[in-house]
């Protein structure tokens, strides 16, 4: 059974960066052409999708975070992790990761599949 | 970017009922729209992908249909555990995005 499970920080100070990790059961992350995303929920703007990478080094963003975030990934621990620099208030919100069930060889999604537990994470100083 | 609409924003119902629910996307995503249920505290859970198959697992009471711009969700003899709210999401082109939501309430 296909598992993530985020780590990382909940608090942060405006300017800092937010760093998350979702660890991955059930699956390598480096096989299978997953497409491994982060999203994120806030009450004054909803869901918003960040950002996905595949193949362990590709990686698409949300031009709205310009160049704030950075995604990446260590396969020998079968993890994925987000980075968003330079936080303001802005950025409060509960984060996600999640599988998306698409086929990077075909460029198709179908879907975010499996999700991590979330983490609240709460920009103030 | 992508604009998704989603109404009603809530919507009322008891049951045993069947509801539906709309989803209209700012530009044409074909078949690329997929729908979640989120109870408060969970993450969303993946119901529909393209528009009208069934995630596996997914009781079959659950259907989308839809192409183009207009796509519906709609429940058949509603349970309380269907109770939640409901979101589309197109996966058509970068960024993804998300609908604001339509409650589904007793």
């Amino acid at each position: 059974q296909v598992q993530l499970q985020q780590s990382g920080p909940g608090l942060l100070k405006p300017s800092q960066t937010l760093s998350l990790t979702c660890t991955v059961s059930g699956v390598s992350i480096s096989s299978g052409g997953y497409y491994w995303s982060w999203i994120r929920q806030s009450s004054g703007k909803g869901l918003e999708w960040l950002g996905y990478m595949f193949n362990s080094a590709h990686s698409y963003y949300n031009p709205s975070l310009k160049s704030r975030i950075t995604l990446s990934a260590d396969t020998s621990k079968n993890q994925f992790s987000l980075r968003l620099s330079f936080v303001t208030a802005a950025d409060t919100a509960v984060y996600y990761c999640a599988r998306d069930q698409g086929a990077a060889a075909d460029g198709v999604h179908y879907g975010m599949d499996f999700w991590g537990q979330g983490t609240m994470v709460t920009v103030s100083s | 970017d992508i604009q998704m609409t989603q109404s009603p924003s809530s919507l009322s119902a008891s049951v045993g009922d069947t509801v539906s629910m709309s989803c209209r996307a700012s530009q044409s995503i074909s078949s690329s729209l997929n729908w979640y249920q989120q109870k408060p505290g969970e993450a969303p859970k993946l119901l529909i992908y393209a528009a009208s198959f069934l995630q596996t697992g997914v009781p079959s009471g659950f259907s989308g249909s839809g192409s183009g711009t207009d796509f519906t969700l709609t429940i058949s003899s509603l349970q309380s555990e269907d109770f939640a709210t409901y979101y589309c999401q197109q996966s058509y082109s970068t960024p993804f995005t998300f609908g604001q939501g339509t409650k589904v309430e007793i």
